[in-house]
């Protein structure tokens, strides 16, 4: 079974301060898939990114990076410079040998002007 | 290309009545999810198809649940008899053949029962 942590409930931030969200993943399967998501307050599910267990370099997008490493189990997510449009709830998924997505409880994070 | 589609976006009824929700998929995607997510959680698999064969289920779809995919296209999710407990958004999400790790969500359902 597959199980994703996020420990951080809510974060709260000025803007322009960078900020990391931690997701941390359990499975079995040795082909799995780690994702994120976005949640706007107005409720739909946005994706950010997709990474497959065999691919563990580090991406970074834009303002956004992540960073890989299946020694910890871990897929953490770090916003650069952090604005106010990034404030939203933030979920780390995971994909195994099932369709299923399982999502973390997500994270919320507050930017502040 | 229009995205997935959900209908109604918001739903009111009261505790023992049947609801019933609809999701469009993207086109030519085969396969189709339904999720529920309850205030302050991820969200959580219900069901999905391939093409018109609903090929998984979780155990939270109690009996009270069911979701059909009749032709391969739309699908509905009907609750019946209704419980605060299945206060919730519906989220319903469509990937393509061979790729059930793109899974595109619709802005959701938000039903809530009185």
């Amino acid at each position: 079974a597959q199980k994703v942590t996020q420990a951080q409930t809510e974060i709260s931030v000025v803007e322009k301060e960078d900020v990391t969200l931690d997701c941390v993943y359990e499975t079995r399967d040795t082909t799995y898939y780690l994702f994120w998501y976005k949640q706007p307050p107005s409720g739909e599910l946005v994706f950010l990114i997709r990474r497959n267990s065999f691919d563990e370099q580090n991406e970074i997008s834009g303002r956004y990076s992540w960073n890989f490493q299946k020694s910890t189990s871990s897929f953490n997510f770090t916003i650069t410079a952090s604005q106010v449009v990034d404030s939203a709830v933030y979920f780390c998924a995971s994909q195994g040998g099932s369709e299923k997505l399982v999502f973390g409880k997500g994270t919320k994070l507050t930017v502040n002007p | 290309d229009t995205g997935v589609s959900q209908d109604p976006r918001h739903k009111i009824t009261k505790r023992g009545q049947n609801v019933t929700f609809r999701c469009d998929p993207i086109s030519e995607h085969n396969r189709l999810y339904w999720y529920r997510q309850t205030l302050g959680q991820g969200p959580e698999f219900l069901t999905y198809f391939q093409n018109e064969a609903q090929l998984e289920k979780s155990r939270l779809l109690s009996d009270r649940f069911s979701a059909e995919r009749p032709k391969g296209s739309f699908s509905t999710l009907e609750i019946q008899r209704t419980e605060q407990g299945d206060s919730a958004m519906y989220l319903c999400a469509s990937s393509p053949p061979f790729a059930s790790y793109e899974q595109y969500f619709g802005p959701g359902t938000r039903l809530t029962v009185t």
